[in-house]
């Protein structure tokens, strides 16, 4: 089956760092979908990514679709407190199925 | 709007007893989707409803069954529970039209099956 691999599986921040963080496919995805999930709750929509080569921003986040089809990239600058959580990124392959990645963690350094 | 809704927020089962998580959506959406989380792995999906009417598997089907009652509510359904079930259960919706397949989430169902 289709695999998606997102890297890294987890990561302590700094306040005020920049933060990167990627999915790659085995296969061509025609959307890339970009979620983050607080303790408790359910995944939100951050970023929707269409088309090849885009390039989306909401506040500090931004995200990229490849030109290949098979990855995309979320980077958050100056990061701040409330950024940690787990940040999930998902592709629509061919058969209009949501294909999901294992999530990013992100921690507080102390 | 409330988006997505989901009942209960957390429900405690001894294994084989049944019971049925309650999922609305009041964004007109076609698509409905259950999934499963379990701790440190990604969203599976257990089933999905692409427009009233229909529906069908998703990854991990095994031990459970769904309704799509009308546009609005999407229930999954556990039989005879076991302990593998014990999970955090999420229902989402989406548009799934004119090229659009973001999805929206509720806020979960916490079960544990002793």
């Amino acid at each position: 089956g289709q695999q998606l691999n997102q890297s890294p599986q987890s990561m302590f921040i700094q306040e005020g760092e920049d933060v990167s963080m990627n999915c790659t496919s085995s296969s061509i995805f025609n959307t890339w979908l970009w979620y983050k999930q607080d303790p408790g709750e359910g995944p939100v929509l951050l970023i929707a990514l269409y088309k090849a080569g885009e390039l989306t921003s909401n506040g500090r986040l931004t995200a990229q679709f490849g030109i290949t089809r098979k990855d995309s990239f979320l980077n958050i600058s100056a990061s701040i407190p409330s950024d940690v959580g787990i940040y999930f990124c998902a592709g629509r392959d061919s058969n209009y199925q949501l294909i999901w990645g294992a999530g990013t963690k992100l921690i507080i350094k102390p | 709007n409330a988006g997505v809704t989901q009942t209960p927020k957390f429900q405690v089962l001894k294994t084989g007893q049944s019971m049925t998580l309650q999922c609305a959506q009041d964004m007109n959406h076609n698509s409905m989707y259950w999934y499963r989380q379990d701790p440190g792995m990604g969203l599976r999906l257990i089933y999905y409803s692409a427009s009233e009417g229909t529906t069908d598997k998703g990854e991990v089907p095994n031990g459970y069954n769904v309704s799509r009652l009308n546009k609005r509510e999407f229930s999954l359904r556990l039989e005879s529970a076991a302990p593998s079930q014990t999970s955090v259960y999420f229902c989402a919706s989406s548009p799934r039209d004119r090229g659009s397949y973001e999805q929206y989430f509720g806020p979960g169902t916490r079960l544990t099956v002793t």
